[in-house]
This record gives C-alpha cells, sequence and structure tokens, in this order.
C-alpha cells in the first residue's frame, strides 16, 4: 500500500513570505497526489491535485505543487504567504483506480506571523 | 443546501454506549467515505462504501459498523464506545473512482 509522509509537524512564516511544504510518498507507480488545506473546526478543502501531464500544477488560494518523480515528492509552494492561510495542510496520495485507499500525511501545521 | 453534512457535530458518551454519526450527501455521489483524524496520525480510512448496500473495510474498522440502504446516506456506528474511540470523525463523498473526495464538517465523539 502506498504511504505518504509529510516531515514537518509545524512550520512557522511571517506574512508576505515564501512557503515550502514538503510531501513524500511511496508508491509502486505514479500514484495520484491531492494537497488539502483543513480550518480549525472545518472539514478539509482541495486545494490541488496531481493525476498525470505537467508536473507543475496550480490550486485554489495561489498555491502550486511540483511533482518530482525522482524524489517521490510533491511539495506544495506558495509565493507570498497571508494570515488567513493559516491551517492544517495535508498531503494525500491515491492509488489509481482504487478509491478506497487513499492514504493521508500527518499534517503540517502553519502558523502565520503578522 | 448542497454537499455533505454530519450530525451531530459534537457528541459526548460514555464506554459501552453505542453511537450513531450521521453522514447525508446531496450529490448523489456513489463512493462514500468515513475517516477518524487524530493527532499524529492524520486522517485514517475506516470503511468506505462504492455505492448503496455496498462497503468494505477501511485501514482501521474494529470497533465500528456502518451500513448504506440508500445512496445519500452513510451512517457510522460504534456499537459498544470505547476511550481509544475519541476522537474526529470526517465523512467523505467522491463521484469518480480515486477522484478528489469532499469532506463534511466532521463529528468531534468523546467517549468517557
Amino acid at each position: 500500500a502506498q504511504s505518504v509522509t509529510q516531515p514537518d509537524i509545524h512550520i512557522t512564516v511571517s506574512e508576505g513570505a515564501s512557503l515550502e511544504l514538503r510531501c513524500n510518498y511511496s508508491y509502486g507507480a505514479t500514484p495520484y497526489l491531492f494537497w488539502y488545506v483543513q480550518s480549525p473546526g472545518q472539514g478539509l478543502q482541495l486545494l490541488l491535485k496531481y493525476f498525470s501531464g505537467d508536473t507543475l500544477v496550480q490550486g485554489i488560494k495561489g498555491f502550486e505543487a511540483e511533482f518530482k518523480r525522482s524524489q517521490s515528492s510533491f511539495n506544495l509552494r506558495k509565493p507570498s504567504v497571508h494570515w488567513s492561510d493559516a491551517a492544517e495542510y495535508f498531503c494525500a496520495v491515491g492509488a489509481p483506480y482504487n478509491n478506497n485507499d487513499m492514504r493521508f500525511g500527518a499534517g503540517t501545521r502553519l502558523t502565520v506571523k503578522p | 443546501d448542497a454537499g455533505i453534512t454530519q450530525s451531530p457535530r459534537y457528541k459526548i458518551t460514555e464506554t459501552g454506549r453505542q453511537v450513531t454519526l450521521m453522514c447525508h450527501q446531496t450529490w448523489s455521489h456513489s463512493y462514500m467515505f468515513w475517516y477518524r483524524q487524530d493527532l499524529g496520525h492524520g486522517l485514517r480510512l475506516i470503511y468506505y462504501s462504492a455505492a448503496a448496500d455496498i462497503t468494505d473495510k477501511g485501514e482501521v474498522p474494529d470497533g465500528y459498523v456502518v451500513s448504506r440502504s440508500k445512496t445519500e446516506n452513510f451512517p457510522l456506528t460504534l456499537e459498544s464506545a470505547t476511550r481509544s474511540q475519541t476522537s474526529v470523525y470526517f465523512c467523505a463523498s467522491s463521484e469518480v473512482r480515486g477522484n478528489e473526495q469532499f469532506f463534511g464538517p466532521g463529528t468531534r465523539l468523546t467517549v468517557l
């Protein structure tokens, strides 16, 4: 089964600074990759997804992620963080044609300093 | 309103009691899921359903029961609640296999 690791439990950045959240996955083939965001007391909202094709994918709220097969990574980036970006971010890996087998990382909590 | 809803949003119960968490979606999505979220573990799949009357176990199914008699509803029952089942439970649905899942707001369950 696939697995996903988010090495950073908590990250603090200043408002306006750039952001990169790391995600590494383990899967025998090209997986489906997702980034979700969870605001306090809320459910998860999809930021972006990668299935195939262009390895740089754009998402909502100004986020982007790059799939690097050689590094088994799918890092999330944003050039300038806003205070409203403070939330928990989850990377998820799915197995194509196997909808029940999506694995989530433990999450990275983002704090934004004014 | 369209979307996916969960009830109750908060629940406190005692060890040994039966608890049912409700999930309702208005999109007629075929796939529905139950996850639990615990600190340090992210989300772990409890059960999923591919269609009405079709359910299967996920990663952590012990102590839980599900049913799906109608496409739009997917209740999760804790037959005899234990303290280890204190968690936040999320229901999700998906239209296409392997694609994006849409999440409900969650139910925070505390077992005393």
